[in-house]
């Protein structure tokens, strides 16, 4: 079982739309836990981070971690076009290891 | 701004030709990483070295090489391209330590035909 998880997608969701991206992870060992973006033709940014469980938010985007059922989740507000791209969930032990990534479409 | 730069953005080779991806960054960073990224398989990592002359198996090394003379450059080798090494190749560097924030290059798309 690969360590983080993620639904590929794609997702397509109408501009304005609340936006819900989600991954799951199994190893309880994991504290910090990342969200990067991947614009097409482009390398992963990292977008957000948390450590350990919680919320935060950063503009229209907020990140929640809930280690009780090892779930992580990205929502984004008021999502515009420009939030189109590639979504890579991520944690770290002694390196990163990313999920599959989501594509996200944002339909004007 | 950190940055991480890459020779090629894209790139054609034969079969059977030694193929040199080259990476450098310009922010003294500890970490580099070799990625390739293919649809529906995500980023794999290749190899990786936490210092310089250092380097370590990532996930799939098989047909890989890499080289890290200075601390700003790392080198992926492929020695014998293959088709199936088709794909998109990232860099990428970190501070060091527990940083959790990897950076990234633009990519360099590799076609072996």
């Amino acid at each position: 079982q690969k360590e983080v998880e993620q639904d590929p997608g794609p997702l397509s969701v109408p501009e304005g739309a609340i936006v819900s991206l989600n991954c799951t992870y199994s190893n309880s060992a994991f504290q910090y836990f990342m969200w990067y973006r991947q614009y097409s033709r482009k390398g992963p940014e990292l977008l957000m981070y948390t450590y350990s469980s919680g919320n935060k938010e950063d503009g229209r985007f907020t990140a929640q971690v809930d280690k009780s059922s090892k779930y992580i989740s990205l929502f984004i507000r008021d999502s515009q076009p420009s939030d189109s791209a590639t979504y890579l969930c991520a944690s770290r032990d002694d390196k990163i290891i990313f999920g599959k990534g989501t594509r996200l479409h944002i339909l004007p | 701004d950190v940055k991480v730069t890459q020779s090629s953005r894209y790139l054609v080779k034969r079969t059977g030709e030694k193929v040199f991806l080259e990476c450098v960054q310009d922010m003294d960073h500890e970490n580099m990483f070799w990625y390739r990224q293919d649809p529906g398989l995500g980023l794999r990592l290749i190899y990786f070295s936490y210092d310089v002359k250092m380097k370590e198996k990532g996930d799939i090394p098989e047909g890989y090489s890499v080289s890290r003379e200075k601390k700003e450059r790392f080198s992926l080798i492929l020695e014998s391209a293959s088709t199936n090494q088709t794909s998109m190749y990232l860099c990428a560097s970190t501070e060091g330590g527990d940083s959790y924030e990897q950076y990234f290059g633009p990519g360099t798309r590799l076609t072996v035909t």
